[in-house]
C-alpha cells in the first residue's frame, strides 16, 4: 500500500540550529515526492520536489530509495520557517495523480 | 497570484442543512480537481476525484450521497456537504491539477473552507 509517514508532530528548534524533518514511505513503484509547506492562515504551497533537485529557501530534500526517505533539511532554520510542513507522493503515471500526504510536521523556530 | 479560488473560505449553519463549497480555477483549464479534508493539525485526507465532465471518483469511506460533487465545466467543481451534520465540521480543501500547462507543479490548492455545523 502507498503510505507516508512523518514521525514527527512537532519539531522545535532555535534559530539558527540545523533542521531535518523526517518523511519515510511506502510504493511499489518509482515513487514522485514532494514537500508542501502551509504557513499560518495561507493556503498549502509546493516548497520542493525531489525530480527538481533545487534548493528553495535554503531547504534541500534527497531521495534515498534504499531507505525509503525524503527528509526536508536546512542547515540553519529562521524564524520565517515556523509552519506546518508536509511530505507528499504522488501516486499515478505521467502527469496526472493524485497526492498522498503525510501526517504533517509543525516546525517552530523560536528566537 | 492565485490559480484557485474557493469560496466561501467559512461557513456556520444548522445541523440538517447543506452546504455548497465552490473551486474555481482562475487561468487553468482543470479537467481533474481535488477535494481534501483536514482536520485540526492534522493531514490532508483525499475525499474524491473530481473529472469535469464524468461522475467522480470517491476514496475509500467516503459517503458519495453525503458529499456530492459536481464539475460540470474546465473551471468549477463543487462540493455539496447534504444533511450536515455537526461531525462533518472540518476544513475542506480543493485543488486542481495543471501539470502540463506550463506549470511545474502537480496540483495547486484553494485556501479552504471551514465548516461549522452547530
Amino acid at each position: 500500500a502507498q503510505r507516508v509517514t512523518q514521525p514527527e508532530k512537532l519539531l522545535s528548534v532555535f534559530k539558527g540550529a540545523p533542521v531535518e524533518l523526517k518523511c519515510n514511505y511506502s510504493y511499489s513503484g518509482s515513487p514522485e515526492l514532494f514537500w508542501y509547506v502551509q504557513y499560518s492562515r495561507q493556503r498549502l504551497q509546493l516548497l520542493l520536489r525531489h525530480i527538481s533537485r533545487e534548493s528553495i529557501k535554503g531547504f534541500t530534500a534527497d531521495l534515498n530509495k534504499g531507505e525509503t526517505s525524503f527528509h526536508l533539511k536546512k542547515p540553519f532554520a529562521q524564524e520565517e520557517d515556523s509552519a506546518m510542513y508536509y511530505c507528499a507522493l504522488k501516486h499515478g503515471s505521467g502527469n496526472t495523480g493524485k497526492l498522498i500526504f503525510g501526517q504533517g510536521t509543525t516546525l517552530q523556530v523560536k528566537p | 497570484g492565485a490559480v484557485v479560488s474557493q469560496h466561501p473560505s467559512w461557513v456556520i449553519c444548522k445541523s440538517g442543512t447543506s452546504v455548497k463549497i465552490e473551486c474555481r480555477s482562475l487561468d487553468f483549464q482543470a479537467t481533474t480537481m481535488f477535494w481534501y479534508r483536514q482536520f485540526p493539525k492534522q493531514s490532508l485526507m483525499l475525499m474524491a476525484t473530481s473529472n469535469e465532465g464524468s461522475k467522480a471518483t470517491y476514496e475509500q469511506g467516503v459517503e458519495k450521497d453525503k458529499f456530492l460533487i459536481n464539475h460540470a465545466s474546465l473551471t468549477l467543481s463543487t462540493l455539496t456537504v447534504t444533511s450536515a451534520h455537526p461531525e462533518d465540521s472540518s476544513f475542506y480543501i480543493c485543488s486542481l491539477e495543471v501539470w502540463g500547462q506550463g506549470d511545474n507543479q502537480p496540483q495547486h490548492f484553494g485556501d479552504g473552507t471551514r465548516l461549522s455545523i452547530l
